[in-house]
């Protein structure tokens, strides 16, 4: 199965600035990658799909690009609702699988 | 807008079945453009996918679990269920229902169930 590492596990952003988030596929996958955000006690939700499009409702200050195994989500100027941790998913091959998730805190 | 619900008992006993059905609003488990997911998230393995079922019925399984598990979709009554065989304290977790498109890929799930916390202990 194709292994998701991100990078960094825990991320200390002040409120305003900017976000950057990796995700490392072990094999080429293309632009079939996913991110979702978690917020304590509630369901991932999904905000990027296909590498770079954004899902309904999302705010345009999410951005995603990359292909084949290097990833990254950008989250410009951090907004209060953005600190989550945030994980990556394959969809290229079965099995689909996530990353370890990246837990995105209030510098 | 689709809406999925999870339900199910919360504590299962070592070596018993877990049961969970997974109640579907505002989307038809009918349709045979979506697959019908369980995911599961423990603190020890993250978020990890169980398995994926269509309107017809076929199923894909992580290799890890599928020895031991077996979902299915009644679209009569608009609902899919997970059942997890022999579970262990390993298998605690919360377990979350989810919608994909159907295709030759998995897909992104989207959306998800509030998730059901299942524990296992005698």
């Amino acid at each position: 199965e194709i292994v998701l590492t991100q990078s960094p596990a825990t991320l200390s952003v002040s409120p305003g600035e900017r976000a950057t988030l990796s995700c490392r596929a072990s094999q080429n996958i293309g632009s079939s990658l996913a991110w979702y955000q978690q917020k304590l006690g509630q369901a991932p939700r999904l905000l990027i799909y296909g590498a770079s499009p954004r899902a309904t409702g999302i705010p345009a200050r999410f951005s995603g690009s990359g292909s084949g195994t290097e990833f990254t989500l950008t989250i410009s100027s951090l907004q209060s609702e953005d600190f989550a941790v945030y994980y990556c998913q394959q969809y290229n091959n079965w099995p689909p699988t996530f990353g370890q998730g990246t837990k995105l805190e209030i510098k | 807008q689709l809406q999925l619900q999870e339900s199910g008992p919360g504590l299962v006993k070592p070596s018993e079945t877990l049961a969970l059905t997974c109640s579907v609003s505002g989307g038809s488990t009918s349709s045979s453009s979506y697959y019908w997911v369980w995911i599961r998230q423990s603190p020890g393995k993250g978020l990890e996918w169980i398995g994926s079922i269509d309107n017809s019925g076929s199923t894909y399984y992580n290799p890890s679990l599928k020895s031991r598990v077996t979902i299915s979709v009644d679209t009569s009554k608009n609902h899919f269920s997970l059942r997890l065989s022999s579970v262990t304290a390993a298998d605690t977790a919360v377990y979350y229902c989810a919608r994909s498109y159907s295709g030759y890929v998995p897909n992104w799930f989207d959306p998800w169930g509030q998730g059901t916390l299942v524990t296992v202990s005698s």
